[in-house]
C-alpha cells in the first residue's frame, strides 16, 4: 500500500523565522514521484516541485527548499524567510510506477505565517 | 487561457438534484482526473481517464458517473444529490503518468 504522512496538522510562525513541513511516505515501488502543491486561501492547488525516486539531491528554489532522503523515506520541506503570503495549506503527495499515475496525498499542513 | 479549466466554480443545490461539473483542458495532456477534497481538506482521487479511456475508478458510489467525450474534456455528473456530496471537485490532467500535473481551480459543492 501507499501512503503519505504529514505528520504536522497546523503549524504557526512569525514573519522570517524559517519552518520545515515534514513528509513520510510508504511505498514498495522502486521507481515513485514525489510531489509538493501549495493551497492557498483562494482554494487552487498550485505545483511546487516533482522529484523522481532516483533523484536525491536537495533542491533549492528562492526562499524554498527540499530534502529527500530515500534512508528515511522522506521529503521535507523548508520556507526560508516566512512570508505572510506563505500562509496556506501545504500537501505532500505520492505517485508510484504501480498505481496508473494517480497521486496519493497526505493530510496537508496547515501554516500560518503572523505579521 | 487557462490551462484546466472548470465549471462551475460554485455549485449549490438541494438533495435528490442531478448536477454536472465540466473539466477541459487545453495542454494535450492523454490523461484527466477528478480529485475529491473533503471538508478536513483532504485530497482522494475518483477517476482517471487516459484517451477517453476509464483507468481509475476508486471506490465511488455509481450516483457518480464521468465521461469523456474526448481527450481534452472529463465530466463529472453526480445524481440524486446527498449532503455528503459536499466537497470541493477538482479536476487535473498529466501528459505522461506521473510526469506532472495541473490542476483546475476547483468547484465548490454545496448539497443542501
Amino acid at each position: 500500500a501507499q501512503k503519505v504522512t504529514q505528520a504536522q496538522t497546523e503549524i504557526s510562525v512569525v514573519e522570517k523565522e524559517d519552518v520545515t513541513l515534514d513528509c513520510v511516505y510508504e511505498t514498495r515501488d522502486t521507481t515513485y514521484y514525489l510531489f509538493w502543491y501549495k493551497q492557498p486561501p483562494s482554494g487552487e492547488l498550485v505545483f511546487l516541485i516533482r522529484r523522481n525516486s532516483f533523484d536525491e539531491q536537495n533542491e533549492i528554489s528562492g526562499r524554498y527548499s527540499w530534502n529527500f532522503q530515500k534512508s528515511t523515506s522522506s521529503f521535507n520541506f523548508t520556507i526560508t524567510a516566512s512570508q505572510v503570503v506563505d500562509s496556506a495549506v501545504y500537501f505532500c503527495a505520492l505517485s508510484g510506477s504501480s498505481n496508473t499515475g494517480k497521486l496519493i496525498f497526505g493530510q496537508g499542513t496547515t501554516l500560518q505565517v503572523k505579521p | 487561457d487557462t490551462a484546466v479549466s472548470q465549471t462551475p466554480k460554485y455549485l449549490v443545490t438541494q438533495m435528490g438534484n442531478d448536477k454536472s461539473i465540466k473539466c477541459e483542458q487545453n495542454l494535450g495532456h492523454d490523461t484527466m482526473y477528478w480529485y475529491k477534497q473533503d471538508s478536513k481538506k483532504f485530497l482522494k482521487i475518483m477517476f482517471s481517464y487516459n484517451n477517453k479511456e476509464l483507468i481509475i475508478n476508486e471506490t465511488v458510489p455509481n450516483r457518480f458517473s464521468p465521461k469523456s467525450p474526448d481527450k481534452a474534456h472529463l465530466n463529472l455528473h453526480i445524481n440524486s444529490l446527498e449532503l455528503g456530496d459536499s466537497a470541493v471537485y477538482f479536476c487535473a490532467s498529466s501528459q505522461e503518468d506521473s510526469y506532472g500535473y495541473t490542476f483546475g481551480s476547483g468547484t465548490r459543492l454545496t448539497v443542501v
